[in-house]
């Protein structure tokens, strides 16, 4: 499974624009990049998924360059309610994309 | 709410003994895969069933086990306890050829 480099915690405030970019070098063709939200004592929680270009939901928008190489999530203008963990994942169901392996991730801290 | 339930929510038991921790997927998903999150370890990938069948093992004691029943729901049984099983234990549940794993609310163990 393709590693993923993410940053330990990212500060922001409520209103703006939060971009988290995951670094995932030995990306493999079938892998698809998907990004789960977690908050404490809760189960992750699916946000977004995509493949490559860019991906966007109600929640959030999820940009993929050409090379596939790393991955930026972003979030529209944060409330507190968005501070959580926001983790980073890379793989394919064909190959063994079940076995997901969570990384730190990105604690995410949304002030007033 | 995610659709995946799972039960108890707590659950607090003695060093040695045996519980088994149940969840449901969500209606028409037929993997089933638990996870454990203890604080110094992180979110760690445990085992998978595809439609009863053990699908792929991750990093489960062989103290733990799992069975997932004709109905899709599946259980968690942990023996001989001890203080470091203490986590959250989730179940998270896939369609059929779909990337993304919901999560249920976890079960909170205890064991003193």
């Amino acid at each position: 499974l393709a590693k993923t480099t993410q940053p330990i915690s990212m500060d922001s405030y409520e209103g703006q624009e939060v971009n988290i970019t995951c670094s995932h070098n030995n990306i493999a063709t079938n892998d698809y990049i998907t990004w789960y939200q977690q908050f404490p004592s809760q189960g992750p929680r699916f946000i977004i998924q995509g493949y490559k270009t860019k991906v966007t939901n109600e929640v959030a928008s999820l940009f993929i360059p050409a090379d596939r190489k790393s991955s930026t999530l972003s979030l529209p203008r944060v409330s507190l309610s968005d501070t959580a963990v926001y983790y980073c994942l890379v793989g394919d169901t064909n190959s063994g994309y079940s076995t997901l392996t969570f990384g730190k991730g990105t604690m995410l801290l949304v002030s007033p | 709410d995610s659709g995946v339930t799972q039960t108890p929510k707590h659950l607090i038991t003695a060093t040695g003994q045996r519980v088994t921790l149940r969840c449901s997927p969500r209606s028409g998903d037929l993997s089933v895969y638990w996870y454990q999150q203890s604080l110094d370890q992180g979110l760690q990938f445990l085992i998978q069933y595809y439609n009863g069948e053990e699908r792929a093992k991750g990093n489960i004691l062989e103290r733990f086990s799992a069975q997932q029943f004709p109905d899709l729901h599946s259980e968690l049984n942990l023996s001989s306890l001890e203080l470091g099983d203490s986590a959250l234990y989730f179940c998270a549940s896939s369609a059929p050829g779909r990337h993304e794993q919901y999560f249920g609310p976890g079960t909170r163990l205890t064991v003193t």
